[in-house]
């Protein structure tokens, strides 16, 4: 089975532009959910999908928004970047009845 | 608010030797703790896990224990070799169902050779 894989590996935008990051589950996963990790902050809990529904939301403003489609995949978007959103953002995603959540490589944003 | 702790913060071991990393956690609703490694430029891999009705879960080097009471649960790493330097998050989830993690802050771990 193919691992979570994220799209794309790297990004550099400027502050005030959008972001999209995309996450594509393991095959029959349906829980999705994304973190952001920074040196700083370590691991922080964004958001969590379950059938193209939030499930939960962390403490993140307003900018920070996710969806997820009807095959799972699921995306994240970053409105009016600011320096400080420079992170990796990780997507997980877990089978149904498992607790278990395996992580993508990420997708290295760097504001500037 | 939840919060989970991570002790230490680096831990230098000379290869062969133990290593021990001790997180605590302050939701007690939290029922499944699992651990993550985490080598440079690449994904947090679950290496080990352990669930709220269960004090002890061992994978070959790898053991990890969980004390419901006093909210604490630590990794223990044996025979250790100079592959397991990687950087290890604690985790503890909330709600049975969910996949919201509170992560501990990390531990580096420099196994010597």
């Amino acid at each position: 089975k193919a691992g979570v894989t994220q799209t794309p590996r790297y990004l550099i935008k400027t502050r005030g532009q959008q972001v999209t990051l995309s996450c594509s589950p393991i095959s029959g996963h349906r829980s999705v959910s994304w973190y952001q990790q920074t040196p700083g902050q370590g691991l922080q809990f964004l958001f969590e999908y379950f059938s193209e529904t939030q499930r939960n939301k962390g403490n993140f403003p307003g900018r920070f928004s996710g969806r997820q489609f009807s095959n799972s995949r699921s995306e994240m978007n970053v409105s009016t970047l600011e320096l400080g959103d420079s992170a990796l953002y990780l997507c997980a995603s877990s089978p149904r009845g498992a607790a278990e959540a395996f992580f993508g490589q990420g997708t290295r944003l760097t504001v500037v | 608010g939840e919060n989970v702790e991570q002790h230490p913060s680096t831990l230098s071991v000379q290869e062969g030797d133990s290593a021990v990393i001790k997180c605590t956690y302050s939701d007690s609703a939290s029922n499944y703790f699992p651990w993550y490694k985490q080598e440079l430029g690449k994904r947090p891999q679950l290496i080990i896990d352990i669930r709220s009705n269960v004090g002890e879960k061992k994978d070959q080097r790898i053991a990890v224990t969980l004390n419901k009471t006093a909210k604490h649960f630590s990794l223990h790493i044996t025979e250790t070799q100079p592959e397991d330097s990687a950087v290890y998050f604690c985790a503890a989830s909330g709600t049975s169902g969910t996949y919201k993690y509170i992560f501990g802050t990390g531990t580096r771990l420099k196994v010597l050779a």
